[in-house]
């Protein structure tokens, strides 16, 4: 079974600040999904990365898909409050199966 | 269109018990799945259904069981609760294209077996 791991498991910064999480795996996915969650909420599709090296831009976050596809991050510039919530990835296995990380949970203070 | 519905919102049971967790979605969406959540781990598929009168066993589908006699609708059934099922459910749908289509999620029921 494949794993993915997330880093760091918990980041609380000031609000202005730059951060970055990642996603990484030792086995080769053919897709990866960023999802936001919010607390008493299921989890939204942020972005879904398809290429190696792909880079993908929503506003303020900037996601990037590892060259081998075994890896991604995830960068937020000038982070805000909104940006709350708990981070996932998923790795698509196969047609129908999702391999999720166990997220990270970011705090933005005021 | 309401999405993906599920209810109830927060349900306690006893050990032995048995519920249906319902779930509905409004998109005509091919694949519906079933997800457990627990702290520090990811999500993990209980279930799931590439379409009506279709279902197959996902990563933890001991103690659960699923039918899908429409293609709204995808209930999932605690046989007999335990401890161990206390969890935030959600149940998931997309379309049948593949695992890089985008999958709506419900808000979850908070289940609490004592």
């Amino acid at each position: 079974t494949q794993l993915l791991e997330q880093s760091p498991q918990f980041l609380s910064i000031q609000e202005g600040e730059n951060l970055t999480v990642y996603c990484n795996s030792s086995s080769v996915f053919s897709s990866l999904q960023w999802y936001r969650q919010e607390p008493g909420e299921g989890p939204v599709l942020l972005v879904t990365v398809v290429t190696g090296g792909e880079v993908k831009k929503l506003k303020r976050l900037t996601f990037q898909f590892g060259d081998a596809r075994k890896d991604s991050s995830l960068h937020i510039t000038a982070a805000q409050p909104g940006d709350t919530g708990l981070y996932l990835c998923a790795g698509a296995e196969s047609n129908y199966q999702l391999i999720w990380g166990a997220g990270t949970k970011l705090i933005i203070k005021p | 269109n309401a999405g993906v519905t599920q209810t109830p919102k927060f349900q306690v049971l006893k050990t032995g018990q048995s519920m249906t967790l319902q779930c509905a979605q409004d998109m005509n969406h091919e694949y519906m799945s079933w997800y457990r959540q627990d702290p520090g781990m990811g999500l993990r598929l209980i279930h799931y259904s590439v379409g009506a009168g279709i279902t197959d066993q996902g990563e933890v589908p001991n103690g659960y069981n699923v039918s899908r006699s429409t293609t709204e609708d995808f209930p999932l059934r605690l046989l007999s609760a335990a401890p161990s099922q206390t969890s935030v459910y959600f149940c998931a749908s997309r379309r049948a294209g593949g695992s890089a289509d985008t999958q709506y999620f419900g808000p979850g029921t908070r289940l609490t077996v004592l």
